[in-house]
């Protein structure tokens, strides 16, 4: 399994934009980056995910290092209700597993 | 489409007892995967399918757990006999092709006292 690694937790001010990284680098050339989520007592949520290139959509913003063995959820404009746990995973032809995920809090 | 449906969403049972967790998949999805998550162990892959074939089953974690996926509308996690250090919540959750993007039930969570 590739290994991720996120910081336990981060802040961030509402409104303001927030900068997710996570290590991948042990990735295999064909796995794609999923980042998913997890609001309080609820399941897992996809966000987004990439290959090679930077990836956007109405959530969130995935910028994949060139080398792959990097990437970074970006939330443009920060709110209350992006409070969650964010997983990194890369997936592709074997299993999808969770590391512990960065906690994320975000200050009114 | 109703997403992926996990029933039942609550269950209590007495340690000892059989405990079955459904999970209904999305029409057309060909991978199911089943995980446990808890605070200390955090979210746990237990097992997944391919095209209702189980192809990994190395978390599931005793002899005790058991899955089947009959067709590609269904899915069951067993625990028999179940004990209290299974409490927790499982999730399951499908998805339309390797590498795609995973939909997550609602998860069922379970006590057993």
């Amino acid at each position: 399994d590739a290994k991720t690694t996120q910081p336990n937790s981060m802040e961030s001010n509402e409104e303001e934009p927030v900068h997710l990284p996570c290590n991948h680098s042990t990735i295999s050339g064909t796995d794609y980056i999923h980042w998913y989520r997890q609001l309080p007592s609820q399941g897992p949520e996809y966000v987004i995910h990439g290959l090679t290139s930077n990836v956007n959509n109405r959530m969130a913003s995935l910028a994949i290092a060139e080398d792959r063995k990097s990437s970074t959820l970006i939330l443009h404009r920060a709110t209350l209700r992006d409070a969650a746990v964010y997983y990194c995973s890369p997936f592709g032809n074997e299993k999808l597993t969770f590391g512990t995920g960065t906690r994320l809090t975000i200050i009114p | 489409d109703a997403g992926v449906i996990q029933s039942p969403r609550h269950e209590v049972t007495e340690m000892g007892q059989e405990v079955t967790l459904r999970c209904k998949p999305i029409s057309g999805h060909n991978s199911l995967f089943w995980y446990r998550q808890t605070m200390m162990r955090g979210l746990e892959l237990l097992i997944y399918f391919n095209n209702n074939v189980p192809i990994d089953d190395s978390g599931m974690p005793e002899d005790r757990f058991s899955a089947k996926m009959p067709n590609a509308s269904f899915s069951t996690l067993k625990i028999q006999p179940s004990e209290p250090r299974d409490s927790a919540v499982y999730f399951c959750a499908s998805i339309p092709y390797r590498g795609g993007r995973a939909f997550f039930g609602q998860g069922t969570r379970l006590t057993v006292v």
